[in-house]
């Protein structure tokens, strides 16, 4: 069965501090995809990537960035926590078909 | 532009019918996805609809107009567990398995 699986369920860091967000996936899917989700808002993409080293742009990347080393492993990197990216972020596989994106359990994420 | 609309909120009551619509405005169509998400979890799977018409699956259906822009969740003989916020999530062609996500709708099972 398909399986995500993020790193961390909850994370409090503080303001400042380098944020590393780590999520893997066993279904050798070849897309993954990083989320925030916030209150009133539809989830929005903020980095995704095709294959190894290969990675793009969402719709809010700023602050962020990613790295995808192996193709099992997607991780989101916050350079600089700041408080407006408290949130719950959720990672996601596809595997490049018609079928649909599986995500993992979510880090809820507390920025102080 | 882009753009897709779900109603907030509904409430319905244990062992009713619910529909929860979704409108869509986007730059050509490749699939419409609808998930569940309880409150603090992960969204699920519930139904893929790329042709028009209605695709049902247990309690759970889900229908598609591509020319109306317009889908809909059916939920019948709803449990308290159907308690959970509802995604509708479209794929554009030529978008590289990008979705688009509404904002959710939250619905609410009374007894």
């Amino acid at each position: 069965d398909v399986k995500v699986t993020q790193s961390s369920r909850y994370l409090v860091k503080r303001t400042g501090e380098k944020v590393f967000l780590e999520c893997v996936q066993d279904m050798d899917h070849e897309n993954m995809f990083w989320y925030r989700q916030d209150p009133g808002l539809g989830l929005r993409l903020i980095y995704f990537s095709y294959d190894v080293k290969m990675k793009e742009k969402g719709d809010i990347p700023e602050g962020y960035s990613v790295s995808r080393e192996k193709k099992e492993r997607f991780s989101l990197i916050l350079e600089s926590a700041s408080t407006n990216q408290t949130s719950m972020y959720l990672c996601a596989g596809h595997d490049g078909s018609n079928q649909p994106q599986h995500f993992g359990d979510g880090t809820r994420l507390s920025i102080l | 532009g882009q753009n897709i609309d779900q109603p907030t909120e509904m409430t319905a009551t244990e062992g009713a019918i619910v529909q929860i619509n979704c409108t869509y405005q986007t730059s050509g169509f490749n699939g419409l996805f609808w998930y569940q998400q309880h409150a603090g979890e992960a969204p699920t799977f519930l139904s893929y609809n790329v042709l028009d018409g209605l695709e049902e699956k247990g309690r759970f259906s889900s229908f598609l107009s591509r020319s109306k822009g317009y889908s809909y969740l059916l939920l019948k003989e709803l449990q308290m567990k159907d308690s959970a916020s509802y995604l509708c999530a479209v794929r554009e062609e030529d978008s590289n398995y990008q979705l688009i996500w509404g904002a959710g709708t939250k619905l609410i099972i009374k007894p």
